[in-house]
């Protein structure tokens, strides 16, 4: 089984742009889609990213995603911070049998 | 409307048994494949495993093989997640999860149950 690894936490301002990256321990970031989720506190996930780079109906344009083979990563890239951005975010993929999701990452907007 | 509503939260000891249920509704049940995720008090999320009701395939975590049983009645369009011995450890809220794409089961969720919170205490 495969690990993604996430930073604990990122700060930045409101208005600046904020990157989370997830890499993956083995096997290929290219080989199975990522997926990204928000949860705010009390609620559950939604996601913001899926198939690496898609983002779901009503969500923003200030939110996008990307993979990096050479540093076999995937970002959440997310500009315009708003406060209400504050929350976990988590990747997600799969291997050929199950799937795994990074550890999670705080956004703080001060 | 789709979506998947999840049984109340528990109060069990350690070593009984337990079942929650995951109902959808608003879509074919037999045709899109039904996850369970947990997440401990203050903790991450953790893909457990997934189940596809049409035929009962079903795929573990390797953390969570053993552990649990995941099954589907499709008659009834619910879905469970089941303990035979429950731990203190399995404290945890759970959640059902629908992937994006029909029959697909290497997909992204995009319905979420409302999460079932179990708590396991002497």
């Amino acid at each position: 089984n495969f690990m993604l690894t996430q930073p604990h936490s990122v700060s930045e301002s409101p208005g600046k742009t904020v990157t989370i990256s997830c890499t993956r321990s083995s096997g290929s970031i290219a080989s199975n889609y990522v997926q990204w989720y928000q949860q705010r506190p009390g609620s559950s996930p939604t996601t913001v990213i899926y198939e690496d780079n898609q983002r779901p109906s009503g969500v923003p344009d200030r939110f996008s995603g990307s993979i990096d083979s050479s540093s076999n990563s995937a970002s959440l890239t997310i500009s315009g911070l708003k406060t209400e951005d504050e929350a976990d975010y988590y990747c997600q993929s799969y291997d050929s049998s199950n799937g795994v999701f990074g550890g999670g990452t705080k956004l703080t907007v001060l | 409307e789709v979506q998947l509503v999840q049984s109340g939260a528990e109060v069990k000891k350690p070593g009984e048994s337990l079942k929650i249920s995951c109902k959808g509704s608003g879509y074919s049940f037999t045709s899109y494949w039904i996850g369970w995720v947990r997440q401990m008090p203050g903790k991450g999320l953790e893909w457990m495993g997934i189940i596809y009701p049409g035929d009962s395939d079903t795929r573990y975590s390797p953390s969570f093989q053993g552990q649990v049983t995941i099954s589907a009645d499709k008659s009834i369009s619910t879905a469970y997640l089941q303990w035979s011995s429950l731990k203190a450890s399995d404290t945890a809220m759970y959640y059902c999860a629908r992937p994006k794409a029909s029959r697909a089961w290497e997909d992204a969720f995009d319905i979420w149950g409302q999460g079932t919170m179990v708590t396991v205490s002497s």
